[in-house]
């Protein structure tokens, strides 16, 4: 069965600690993304990669940055996090040029 | 930047009925895509249409790619309790592009 695993379900961390959400697949895929979701707003990309080092800006990436040394795992690291970084944090992968995501079950991040 | 507009934002139904829900953009999209998200976990790829016109049938799932490339619509025959969940629509424009642009979802709740 195909998988996206991401580390942790559920995280509490406090204001201006460093956070990393790892993301790791099965499936060989060279595509990896970070999503955000929140309610109203839908799900807003965050950063995605297209190959292991390599790595583009979404649309939401301020206070966020990503690492992808190799293919399976893509990180998603908060180097200093704020309370407005609480959300749901979905990582998905794809292979190239079908749009077709495999998503994680979601890491809910709480900021205090 | 590209926008999705999904409705309805949400669907109070009875199990046996029929469910519609659509999108539609201002920018054309090569590909648009069915996604499903049950409370608690990642979204799943419900359906994938690829070209203009294409009518794709999953089971009591039915989308189709407007002729216009910039609009969608899923349909949901004779509905039961566990359709319920959040559909997003999603779009992946030309150019070689892998990002996906996502409406903002259709709540769906199915009363027994």
């Amino acid at each position: 069965d195909v998988k996206v695993t991401q580390s942790s379900r559920y995280l509490v961390k406090r204001t201006g600690e460093k956070v990393f959400l790892e993301c790791v697949q099965d499936m060989d895929h060279e595509n990896m993304f970070w999503y955000r979701q929140d309610p109203g707003l839908g799900l807003r990309l965050i950063y995605f990669s297209y190959d292991v080092k390599m790595k583009e800006k979404g649309d939401i990436p301020e206070g966020y940055s990503v690492s992808r040394e190799k293919k399976e795992r893509f990180s998603l690291i908060l180097e200093s996090a704020s309370t407005n970084q609480t959300s749901m944090y979905l990582c998905a992968s794809s292979p190239p040029s079908t749009g077709e995501l495999f998503f994680g079950e979601g890491s809910r991040l709480t900021v205090l | 930047g590209q926008q999705l507009n999904q409705s309805p934002q949400s669907m109070f139904i009875q199990e046996g009925e029929d469910v519609s829900m659509n999108c539609t953009s201002s920018s054309i999209f090569n590909t648009w895509l069915w996604y499903k998200q049950e409370p608690g976990e990642g979204p799943v790829l419900l359906i994938a249409l690829y070209k203009a016109g294409e009518l794709t049938s999953n089971g009591r799932l039915t989308a189709q790619f407007g002729i216009t490339r910039k609009d969608s619509f899923l349909n949901i025959s004779a509905s039961i309790p566990s359709d319920v969940g959040i559909y997003f629509c999603a779009g992946r424009g030309g150019g070689g592009s892998e990002k996906l642009v996502f409406g903002k979802g259709t709540k769906l709740t199915v009363n027994p």
